[in-house]
C-alpha cells in the first residue's frame, strides 16, 4: 500500500523550477524514498532515490527534510516536456523491497 | 544497452480466453516485476520474480501467473480473461544487489490488453 501523499496535480511555467512535494510521515529508517515519471501510456521512468541525504543527478534534485517525513523532488528548468504524472514511493524491507505506486502528482508544465 | 522490451504491444481478447505476455529484461538483470494499470486502480504489483523463483507476490487471484526463464525472460499468463483485466501491463527489470531497498527498477513500454 502507498505510505505516501502527493498533490493530485500542479502547473509549472517552462523554463521553471518544478518543486514537487511528498509527504512520508510514517517512513521508517531503512526506507528509501523514490521518484518515477509516467508520461502519457509510457512505461514509469525512474528520476532519483535517496536514503537521508539530499540528491541530485542529471534530470533532477531530491531534498529530504531531516526527520525524512517529507521530500521535494526539483525539476531545476522544467520543459514541456517533463509534462507528467509523478510517482513519489516509499520502499524498503517493510514493503517486500516492492514499488507501491500511489496517484502521484500530475505536473502541467506551461509554455 | 537495450532497454526493458515487451511483445506484443497491444492485445485484443475476449472474455473466457487466456493470454501470454512476454518481458525481455535489461542485459544483466535478473529480477523481473510485473505490474497491472487501470484508471480506476492505479499501478498494482503482481509479482517478482528472481533466478526463476516468484519472490514476491501481489493481492491478484490466481488467474493471474507467471515464470522467469533460465535467461531472465519473463512470462505472464492471465486465464479466463474478465472484462476487468484489460490494462495496461507493465514489466520492470533490476539488476539485484545485496539490498533489495536500492535496485532500481527500469520499466519496458508495456502491453496494452483490452478484454472484449
Amino acid at each position: 500500500d502507498a505510505k505516501t501523499t502527493q498533490p493530485p496535480s500542479m502547473d509549472c511555467a517552462e523554463g521553471r523550477a518544478a518543486n514537487l512535494p511528498c509527504n512520508h510521515s510514517t517512513i521508517s529508517g531503512n526506507e528509501y524514498v523514490y521518484w518515477y515519471r509516467q508520461i502519457h501510456s509510457q512505461g514509469p521512468q525512474y528520476i532519483i532515490h535517496g536514503l537521508k541525504n539530499n540528491e541530485t543527478n542529471e534530470m533532477a534534485s531530491l531534498i529530504i527534510t531531516e526527520d525524512r517525513k517529507s521530500s521535494t523532488l526539483i525539476l531545476p528548468h522544467a520543459t514541456l516536456r517533463d509534462t507528467a504524472v509523478y510517482y513519489c514511493i516509499v520502499r524498503g524491507p517493510n514493503t517486500g523491497n516492492q514499488f507501491y505506486f500511489g496517484t502521484g502528482t500530475s505536473l502541467t508544465v506551461i509554455p | 544497452k537495450a532497454g526493458v522490451t515487451q511483445t506484443p504491444r497491444y492485445l485484443i481478447k475476449t472474455r473466457g480466453q487466456q493470454v501470454t505476455l512476454s518481458c525481455s529484461p535489461i542485459s544483466g538483470h535478473r529480477s523481473v516485476s510485473w505490474y497491472q494499470q487501470t484508471p480506476g486502480q492505479g499501478l498494482q504489483f503482481l509479482f517478482e520474480y528472481f533466478s526463476e523463483t516468484q519472490r514476491n507476490k501481489g493481492n491478484f487471484p490466481g488467474r493471474f501467473s507467471g515464470r522467469q526463464f533460465s535467461n531472465s525472460r519473463s512470462e505472464m499468463n492471465v486465464s479466463t480473461l474478465e472484462l476487468g483485466d484489460s490494462a495496461l501491463y507493465l514489466c520492470a527489470s533490476s539488476r539485484p544487489s545485496g539490498s533489495g531497498s536500492t535496485d532500481t527498477q527500469y520499466f519496458g513500454p508495456g502491453t496494452r490488453l483490452t478484454v472484449l
